[in-house]
């Protein structure tokens, strides 16, 4: 069972941030908080991931409450081609390496962005 | 750099009939992940090689099917004898190394049993 609970869908304006909530109430100390998303009809395709600290890529930001139980992901300027369904992921693991592999995906979020 | 891909895209076949799926992953990547979306269901894990070893495959769900990474390179999932529940997505992923946050996921075949 995935162990975080996500909005099921969320809209946004293009050019405008989105920003995903995950609660993840019962992370470990050693758990990861991953985000991944899927364009219809691809693949799962990695975003970002963090422990403790905010990340921040090319693609989006990851904010992590000081408690860890919840986080958002932050897409700064929306486009179309963000539509997609969003997936906050919760496992053992490291930066590095290490840590269990399977990921457990849960329902997501469905993201649209309007034009 | 090429990307997971995986053969065929689509394949269509009837109850009872044997399937093969194949995955290539990325060059240089010691692990494999098969996934499968069922119908309306969540994205569920299959298994895991590392190399041409089976590290975990506590996501398979029945004898009918069969996994290989034979050399460590290419992997293929076999179905048989196929069911009409095995319809879905099937999906390939593949990391450097074991735990690492990224894998990078194939566009999936999509298998009709009908």
């Amino acid at each position: 069972d995935a162990k975080t609970t996500q909005p099921t869908s969320m809209d946004c304006a293009e050019g405008r941030a989105a920003n995903l909530p995950c609660n993840h109430s019962t992370i470990s100390g050693n758990e990861y908080v991953y985000w991944y998303r899927q364009i219809h009809s691809q693949g799962p395709q990695y975003i970002i991931h963090g422990l403790k600290n905010n990340e921040t890529n090319e693609m989006a930001s990851l904010i992590i409450t000081e408690d860890r139980k919840s986080s958002t992901l932050i897409l700064p300027h929306a486009t179309l081609r963000d539509t997609a369904v969003y997936y906050c992921i919760v496992r053992v693991g490291s930066l590095l390496g290490g840590g269990a592999d399977g990921l457990t995906f849960g329902k997501g979020t469905h993201l649209i962005i309007q034009p | 750099e090429a990307g997971v891909t995986q053969f065929p895209s689509h394949s269509v076949i009837e109850k009872g009939q044997t399937v093969t799926l194949r995955c290539d992953p990325i060059s240089g990547h010691d692990n494999l992940y098969w996934y499968r979306r069922v119908m309306g269901k969540e994205i569920k894990f299959l298994l895991h090689f590392v190399k041409e070893s089976k590290q975990d495959e506590s996501g398979m769900p029945n004898n009918r099917f069969l996994a290989e990474r034979t050399g460590g390179t290419y992997s293929t999932l076999k179905v048989q004898p196929a069911e009409l529940e095995d319809s879905g997505v099937y999906f390939c992923a593949s990391s450097q190394a074991q735990g690492v946050a990224r894998a990078f996921f194939g566009q999936g075949t999509r298998l009709t049993v009908v």
